[in-house]
């Protein structure tokens, strides 16, 4: 079945370290993004990519990191520079352009990242 | 521009009583609207998307939404409240922009 993976499902990170989070697809969706979500906050998207080798911040790109070197994966690098990385992460995928349900997101399981 | 607003951070209900959770939007072009849904610890479901055609639309696990222009509104509805219900619903308008979520409990 298709379907979005993201690795790990749980990550523990000392103060100071770099981590990435893995997210893949076999949809063949063109579209990838890269949400966070904190409790009683939504979402907020990071960084998102309609294409290969190019992406674009969100609304709350600093201290994060992306890659888009595949159609079919776009890792999240959560560097030392982000002040408060704990929180949930969710890799999402679309089609794009004029195509029927191009605009649906499917989602994957997310990450929970805790910094000790 | 546009954005999303849902009026209510958490809602609880009865068992088998009628669900409504609120959705307004605002846009300056007439705009794609979605529902999701997120249990505990996983990722968002769609459940159900209004893109121009019927204003009422279904959606899976019996729950609809209706589109009132008039009232830049989008509100999600259930006839009946099940158990398996209880769960975080998210309104969205064209795509990326999310509110910022409601919180269904159901009381057994």
């Amino acid at each position: 079945d298709g379907g979005i993976t993201q690795s790990p499902k749980y990550l523990f990170r000392k103060e100071g370290q770099n981590v990435t989070l893995s997210c893949e697809q076999n949809l063949n969706h063109d579209a990838m993004y890269w949400y966070r979500q904190d409790p009683g906050q939504g979402l907020r998207l990071i960084y998102y990519s309609q294409i290969v080798n190019d992406f674009q911040k969100g609304d709350i790109a600093e201290g994060y990191s992306v890659s888009r070197e595949k159609k079919e994966s776009f890792p999240l690098t959560v560097t030392s520079a982000q002040k408060n990385p704990t929180a949930f992460y969710l890799c999402a995928s679309r089609v794009t352009g004029g195509v029927r349900g191009a605009n649906v997101l499917t989602f994957g399981a997310g990450s929970r990242l805790t910094v000790l | 521009a546009q954005s999303v607003t849902q009026l209510d951070s958490h809602v609880s209900v009865s068992e088998g009583t009628p669900v409504l959770l609120r959705c307004n939007y605002s846009s300056s072009y007439s705009p794609s609207l979605f529902w999701y849904v997120q249990h505990p610890n996983k990722g968002l479901q769609l459940l159900l998307k209004y893109t121009s055609a019927a204003t009422l639309v279904k959606g899976i696990n019996g729950f609809e939404a209706e589109f009132k222009k008039s009232e830049t509104s989008f509100h999600l509805t259930k006839p009946s409240a099940h158990m398996s219900d209880a769960a975080e619903y998210f309104c969205v308008v064209s795509d990326t922009d999310f509110g910022s979520g409601t919180r269904l409990s159901i009381r057994p």
